[in-house]
C-alpha cells in the first residue's frame, strides 16, 4: 500500500529553467496539497487541488508557479524561470476527501529543489 | 502575530525522560490538531490528531488540547534515541483544508 509518491527526490536547475515536480496521492485519496519548506523555516501551504480543479491557491506565488491535478496521472507543481529563492523542499500531501478522516493529510518524502 | 506558535527548542534530553512539546494558536476556527514527526531530510509523518479538548493517548505518545487556552501539547514518555527528530504541530481550520504549521521543535534524545 504505497504512500504519497513524489518524484524526483532531488532536482537541480539553473536560474531561468523550468522545474516540474510530480505527486501521486495515496490510493483512494482524491485531494492533493502542496507545501513548501524554505531553509530554516516551517512548512507553508501553497495550493489545494481535487481532480481537475484548483480549490485554494491562496498560498501560491502569483507569478511563475502553477499547479494541476489532471483526471489521469499525477499532480504537477510547475515553476517557470526558477530563481535562487525557489530553492526549498516541496512536499505533497493527500487526503481521502470524505469520511471522518477526510481532511487528514499524509505527506510524501518531498522534492528538494536546488537552483544554481 | 503568527497563527501558530511553537516552542522552538532545540531540546536535548536523556533516554527515558518525559518530553513535553507545546504550541499555542490564535484562531478559534481551528478544528483539527495534529502532530507530525519529521526526520532529517524526510517528509512529515503523522503521529496523532484530535479535534476535541482533552487527552488522546497512543502508546508512549499523548496529545493534549485545551481549546479555552488555545494550547496544545505532545508528551512523549520513556523517550528513545529513535524519537530524535523535529516535531511539528499543525492545525486545520473548520472551513478550509489548509494546514497551518508551527516552526517545529528539534528534539534529541541522548542514549
Amino acid at each position: 500500500n504505497a504512500g504519497v509518491m513524489q518524484n524526483p527526490r532531488h532536482l537541480v536547475r539553473r536560474r531561468g529553467q523550468e522545474a516540474r515536480l510530480r505527486c501521486s496521492p495515496m490510493k483512494g485519496h482524491s485531494h492533493v496539497y502542496w507545501y513548501r519548506q524554505l531553509p530554516e523555516e516551517g512548512l507553508k501551504f501553497m495550493v489545494y487541488l481535487q481532480k481537475e480543479n484548483i480549490i485554494d491557491e491562496s498560498g501560491m506565488p502569483k507569478e511563475r508557479f502553477s499547479a494541476e491535478f489532471p483526471k489521469e496521472g499525477p499532480s504537477i507543481l510547475r515553476i517557470q524561470q526558477v530563481v535562487r529563492g525557489d530553492s526549498a523542499a516541496y512536499f505533497c500531501a493527500s487526503s481521502p476527501g470524505q469520511g471522518s478522516r477526510g481532511n487528514i493529510q499524509y505527506f510524501g518524502a518531498g522534492t528538494r529543489l536546488s537552483v544554481l | 502575530q503568527k497563527e501558530v506558535e511553537q516552542d522552538p527548542g532545540p531540546l536535548s534530553v536523556p533516554e527515558g525522560a518525559i518530553v513535553s512539546l507545546n504550541c499555542t494558536y490564535s484562531n478559534s476556527a481551528f478544528q483539527y490538531f495534529m502532530w507530525y514527526r519529521q526526520y532529517s531530510r524526510k517528509g512529515p509523518e503523522l503521529l496523532m490528531y484530535t479535534y476535541s479538548s482533552g487527552n488522546k493517548e497512543d502508546g508512549r505518545f499523548t496529545a493534549q488540547v485545551d481549546k479555552s487556552s488555545k494550547y496544545i501539547s505532545l508528551f512523549i514518555r520513556d523517550s528513545q534515541p529513535s524519537d530524535s527528530a523535529t516535531y511539528l504541530c499543525a492545525i486545520l481550520e473548520t472551513s478550509g483544508s489548509r494546514l497551518t504549521f508551527g516552526e517545529g521543535t528539534q528534539l534529541t534524545v541522548n542514549p
